[in-house]
């Protein structure tokens, strides 16, 4: 079955040391997303992918990093740059925006 | 309106009871209203791509209008039950970004 994979569900890193969030779709989707929700809060975009090879910086870049050498995996770097890291991590993938998106099961980064 | 807006942020029903919430968009430029079920631990489920003025969709006892011309779209629940218990996020397409941008969600809890 298609479908979107993020790994792992649940992350516990020490502060100051990079982590990378992993997220692949077998969905011949081109485009990636991934989003941050906190607590109360609703979900931003933290970086896009339209296409391989190319990324765009969403509302809240600053401290995360990303790839996107092929067009099933999208994975991002939280960075030791990140101030507050502790989140609720988010992958989406679509064919166009229009359609709607298919979402991962997210990925819950705690920083220690 | 600049952003999505949604209204309540969250509610609390007893079973059996009719509910409806409200998301607000930006008109200008509309292209597609998404909405979407998040229930706890799961991945969020897309409810409904609407496009048209006046559209209504329907999936069993949920049910979405849509008003492309004043910005809202309206998701009712019919004899709620504690599966309905989730998150409900609508997300707006508007054709000149390449993303959807979501409302902050409502939050509803359906008790016996």
């Amino acid at each position: 079955d298609g479908g979107i994979t993020q790994s792992p569900k649940y992350l516990f890193r020490k502060e100051g040391q990079n982590v990378t969030l992993s997220c692949e779709q077998n969905l011949n989707h081109d485009a990636m997303y991934w989003y941050r929700q906190d607590p109360g809060q609703g979900l931003r975009l933290i970086y896009y992918s339209q296409i391989v090879n190319d990324f765009q910086k969403g509302d809240i870049a600053e401290g995360y990093s990303v790839s996107r050498e092929k067009k099933e995996s999208f994975p991002l770097t939280v960075t030791s740059a990140q101030k507050n890291p502790t989140a609720f991590y988010l992958c989406a993938s679509s064919s166009h925006s229009s359609y709607g998106y298919t979402f991962g099961s997210g990925t819950r980064l705690t920083v220690v | 309106i600049l952003n999505v807006e949604q209204s309540p942020q969250s509610l609390h029903v007893q079973e059996g009871d009719s509910t409806n919430f409200t998301c607000s968009f930006p008109s200008s430029n509309f292209y597609a209203l998404h909405w979407y079920r998040w229930e706890t631990a799961k991945s969020p489920e897309a409810l409904f791509v609407m496009t048209l003025n006046g559209d209504e969709k329907k999936k069993g006892r949920i049910s979405a209008t849509l008003n492309t011309k004043e910005g809202y779209s309206y998701l009712y629940i019919k004899g709620s039950q504690p599966e309905d218990s989730a998150t409900y996020l609508c997300a707006s397409y508007t054709g000149t970004a390449s993303k959807l941008t979501f409302g902050t969600g409502t939050r509803l809890q359906v008790t016996l």
